[in-house]
């Protein structure tokens, strides 16, 4: 079986400081691990993945991740919030053989100005 | 380009009453999936269409069926709707080579 948690349901950070959003994951095999933003009302959309490589990963909008196979993470990350970055934040597993992505239940990031 | 669209937006319905959720996508994708999103629980999967002609059971799959149409289209169906169905739908689609989900705009179903 596969698992995501993200063991914060909400993070409170300044405009201009840097935020993290934890993730933790469960798999068997090699992870596929991917990041995905909602915003109010939206569908999700995508933000920046990790297949294989680089354990650094860089996405959409300055975010970026470090996958950490030893702590099995993978922490969200992004040097300077900005207010428009508040939203809900999903981290997401699979396993290298199956399809179905395992969500964990979402972090609520704000970023007060 | 209109990538993953879902029909309708917003739907209620008394318990007891079926419908069908309509997902369509236009980027050639070959795996289709559908998801429902409660508070606090992220999204779990209902059931998946890996290509066309094959479905498989998710996490949640109680209560609903599905048709894979064709490449394009996977539909997800409530036969007897009941409260605990109340909840936002997500369609998604994949390409295999590429691994990254897609998600339409949702449907927001009350069951009451």
């Amino acid at each position: 079986a596969q698992s995501v948690a993200q063991p914060e349901d909400q993070v409170n950070v300044a405009e201009g400081n840097p935020l993290t959003v934890k993730c933790t994951y469960s798999v068997s095999g090699n992870p596929y691990l991917f990041w995905y933003v909602q915003y109010p009302n939206r569908g999700l959309q995508f933000l920046l993945k990790y297949i294989t490589g680089d354990n650094l990963v860089k996405g959409s909008y300055g975010f970026e991740a470090e996958f950490n196979k030893s702590q099995t993470s993978f922490h969200l990350k992004k040097p300077s919030a900005l207010v428009s970055d508040s939203a809900l934040y999903f981290c997401a597993v699979r396993a290298g053989g199956r399809r179905a992505l395992t969500f964990g239940s979402g972090t609520r990031l704000q970023v007060q100005p | 380009n209109a990538g993953v669209t879902q029909t309708p937006k917003f739907q209620v319905l008394k318990t007891g009453q079926s419908m069908t959720l309509q997902c369509a996508q236009d980027m050639n994708h070959n795996s289709m999936y559908w998801y429902r999103q409660d508070p606090g629980m992220g999204l779990r999967l209902i059931y998946y269409s890996a290509s066309e002609g094959t479905t498989d059971k998710g996490e949640v799959p109680n209560g609903y069926n599905v048709s894979r149409l064709n490449k394009r289209e996977f539909s997800l169906r409530l036969e007897s709707a009941a409260p605990s169905q109340t909840s936002v739908y997500f369609c998604a689609s994949s390409d295999g080579t590429q691994e990254t989900q897609y998600f339409g705009p949702g449907t927001r179903l009350l069951v009451l």
